[in-house]
């Protein structure tokens, strides 16, 4: 089984909807984080979380709303979808201790907005 | 202020061959962590190789090492012997401020390799 998963893997929907993106992570990692990816760019922080206390605002998070409900759960809301955040949407964790700052990725969700 | 810079948008090498990848970074962060990252067309990120700011030996990993010159603040890829495989976009990554507030990893806007038989 995959260590970090996000649900949807796709999804279309329309100006003006409210959407969620979930991420859970069986790493057992303190730290989650939300990008998203524009065609034929690179990734761009939306937010970031320590533990289920703590979230802080990324890059471009106007727009974007979160909520960590557990070490293992960060879900992503567009409280109001408008088409340019049609994007690839990651989850990623990473841990504070251990020697290597690797974040692990899921697999993305391929978010359309109509 | 671009914290990381990756100055190639797009890349090609003939299999077989080897090919550096530019990275840039900026932190004052005394301890800092770089990494890259691979993403084929598939779109997962596939991570590939790791520095840290004190170590002494540059990165490697089989085909891939880490060029880190500390104080130019680079951290180039080398992937030697390049299979078709090896064609996708490559992100350069940096975390800073690991264990306090502002820990958090930025991304470089990326590569695209080509590789050509």
């Amino acid at each position: 089984d995959a260590d970090v998963t996000q649900t949807p893997r796709n999804r279309i929907t329309k100006t003006g909807k409210r959407i969620m993106l979930e991420c859970s992570q069986t790493k057992g990692h303190d730290r989650m984080y939300w990008y998203r990816q524009d065609p034929g760019l690179g990734l761009q922080l939306i937010y970031y979380s320590f533990d289920v206390k703590d979230i802080n605002k990324g890059e471009i998070s106007d727009g974007y709303s979160v909520s960590r409900q557990a070490q293992a759960k960060f879900s992503l809301s567009l409280e109001s979808a408008i088409p340019n955040q049609t994007a690839l949407y990651f989850c990623a964790t990473s841990a504070t201790s251990g020697k290597v700052d690797e974040q692990f990725f899921g697999p993305g969700t391929r978010l359309t907005v109509l | 202020a671009q914290k990381i810079t990756q100055t190639q948008p797009g890349m090609f090498v003939q299999e077989k061959e080897a090919v550096t990848l530019d990275c840039t970074y900026d932190t004052s962060d005394p301890s800092y962590g770089l990494f890259w990252y691979k993403q084929p067309s598939s779109g997962e990120m596939i991570f590939l190789i790791y520095q840290g700011s004190y170590d002494q030996q540059n990165a490697t990993e089989g085909r891939y090492s880490l060029n880190f010159q500390k104080a130019r603040k680079s951290a180039n890829l080398v992937i030697s012997a390049s299979q078709l495989g090896d064609s996708a976009m490559y992100f350069c990554a940096m975390r800073e401020g690991r264990g306090t507030s502002y820990d958090k990893v930025i991304f470089g806007p990326g590569t695209s390799l080509s590789v050509i038989p």
